[in-house]
């Protein structure tokens, strides 16, 4: 199975500041034959189901806000949200979708 | 807009069974996959199964293989999660998951196994 892990566990960013949370795979979720990596970005505010941030490593989902920013390719990710708002407060999770038994990483809490 | 509504939840003992429904609606349900994906109290999430849109691939996370089955019923833009056999580690909200990037979720619903 595909191991993912996120650092750090939890981080608190002041508002307008920003922050960065990093993810790793134990295997790279790169598939050459489309050069995609089948990675995605969940965040989770508290007492809300998930909600999609970003598909393939960096594409942002329809209605998130430009400000929200992902990269890496492989098996080194990295999610950054800018100029912090009071409504980011949640638990970001990584996600492999490249194979089965597709996994998320333990998940990073983000405070105020 | 995209709606996945889950049913079936509820408080079982262990060895027990469950059925959970999974109402589907906004979206083109017989193209994607499904997947359901637990979130035990406190904790993070966990992916335990998804179906391909033909039914003729499913997969399991190794802690509900041979207990729990997945199905779906194209026509009636639903999906299935049999419980058998459920433990009190199975406790989790249990989240029904469009797409193959996990692109839409639903609101979730609680299965709690305790005697």
């Amino acid at each position: 199975d595909i191991v993912m892990t996120q650092s750090p566990d939890s981080l608190a960013v002041s508002l307008g500041e920003r922050a960065t949370i990093n993810c790793k795979s134990s295997q790279s979720v790169l598939y050459s034959s489309n050069n995609k990596n089948y990675l995605g970005w969940f965040q989770q505010r508290p007492g809300q189901p998930p909600k999609m941030l970003f598909y393939w490593a960096s594409t942002r989902d329809s209605g998130v806000p430009d400000r929200f920013s992902a990269s890496g390719s492989g098996t080194d990710f990295n999610l950054t949200i800018n100029s912090l708002q009071a409504e980011d407060v949640a638990v970001y999770y990584c996600h492999q979708y490249f194979t089965s038994p597709y996994t998320f990483g333990p998940g990073t809490k983000l405070e105020i | 807009q995209v709606k996945l509504v889950e049913s079936g939840g509820g408080l079982v003992k262990p060895g027990g069974s469950l059925r959970l429904s999974c109402a589907a609606s906004g979206f083109s349900f017989s193209d994607q996959y499904m997947t359901w994906v637990r979130q035990a109290p406190g904790k993070g999430l966990e992916w335990i199964s998804h179906i391909n849109p033909s039914s003729v691939y499913t997969e399991y996370a190794g802690s509900v293989k041979g207990r729990f089955i997945i199905s779906r019923d194209n026509s009636k833009n639903s999906v299935f999660l049999q419980m058998n056999t459920l433990k009190a580690e199975d406790t989790a909200v249990y989240y029904c998951v469009g797409g193959v990037a996990a692109d839409y979720w639903g609101q979730g619903i609680l299965v709690t196994v305790s005697s």
